[in-house]
């Protein structure tokens, strides 16, 4: 179990450029989770997938921010015309849930995140 | 709205100090409850979770939490703070049908230790 692994660990770009970001799930890990986590605030979810579906985005996402998940393995953030307001640390969380529905709890393992810097 | 409130922001306590972290919620229903330890450079690492039964839960690292109904707080505490212990500490709510973790986070409490 290697944790999960997030690149770069720092970015920092021009207002309007466009980044990426990569997580490495841990193997096997199902589910995949993205939080955003500003300066003083607590994580806050922008979208999940379930293997290669993305199930939900919140509203926080906007069209500028696409998240994906091929082949249900690793998954990448992008921000396209990244604002000065983009910049914080992005969380990727990864868990194993062996059932598609109910309330079953399932362990979040972090990773430990992409500090991006909009100047 | 479901929400998580942590009212202290930072948080000062002496090696050896017991040390209390406090955490209101505000949830429609009966939450799962959840504190993460984010130490610098790493990632959110669970300590402990709530969801039914004991109102007293036993986490990692010699901390406990314990639930309110009635006071809406799920307080986090540890008789003797370590050095290490030094740190920012999230609760969290959560979480929501559908069955997976769409947490919501508290703002965190900055934790400091004196030696």
């Amino acid at each position: 179990d290697t944790g999960v692994s997030q690149n770069p660990r720092h970015k920092i770009t021009k207002r309007g450029q466009n980044v990426t970001f990569r997580c490495d799930p841990i193997s096997e890990h199902n589910r995949l989770y993205w939080y955003r986590q500003t300066l003083g605030q607590g994580p806050e979810f922008l979208t999940y997938f379930q293997n290669e579906a993305q199930l939900e985005k919140s509203r926080l996402l906007s069209d500028r921010f696409s998240a994906e998940r091929p082949k249900g393995s690793f998954s990448t953030l992008e921000i396209q015309r990244t604002e000065q307001g983009d910049s914080a640390m992005y969380l990727c969380a990864s868990s194993f849930a062996p059932g598609d529905r109910g309330r079953s709890y399932e362990k979040l393992f972090f990773g430990s995140g992409t500090q991006l810097s909009v100047l | 709205a479901q929400s998580v409130t942590q009212p202290d922001i930072h948080i000062t306590v002496s090696e050896g100090a017991s040390l209390e972290l406090r955490c209101n919620y505000s949830y429609g229903a009966t939450p799962y409850l959840f504190w993460y330890v984010q130490s610098p450079g790493q990632g959110l690492q669970l300590l402990l979770k709530y969801f039914s039964g004991d109102t007293l839960v036993q986490g990692i690292k010699g901390f406990e939490a314990e639930f309110k109904r009635s006071q809406s707080s799920f307080n986090l505490r540890k008789p003797s703070v370590h050095w290490s212990d030094a740190a920012e500490y999230f609760c969290a709510v959560g979480p929501f049908s559908g069955g997976y973790n769409k947490l919501i986070f508290g703002a965190g409490t900055r934790l400091a230790v004196h030696p």
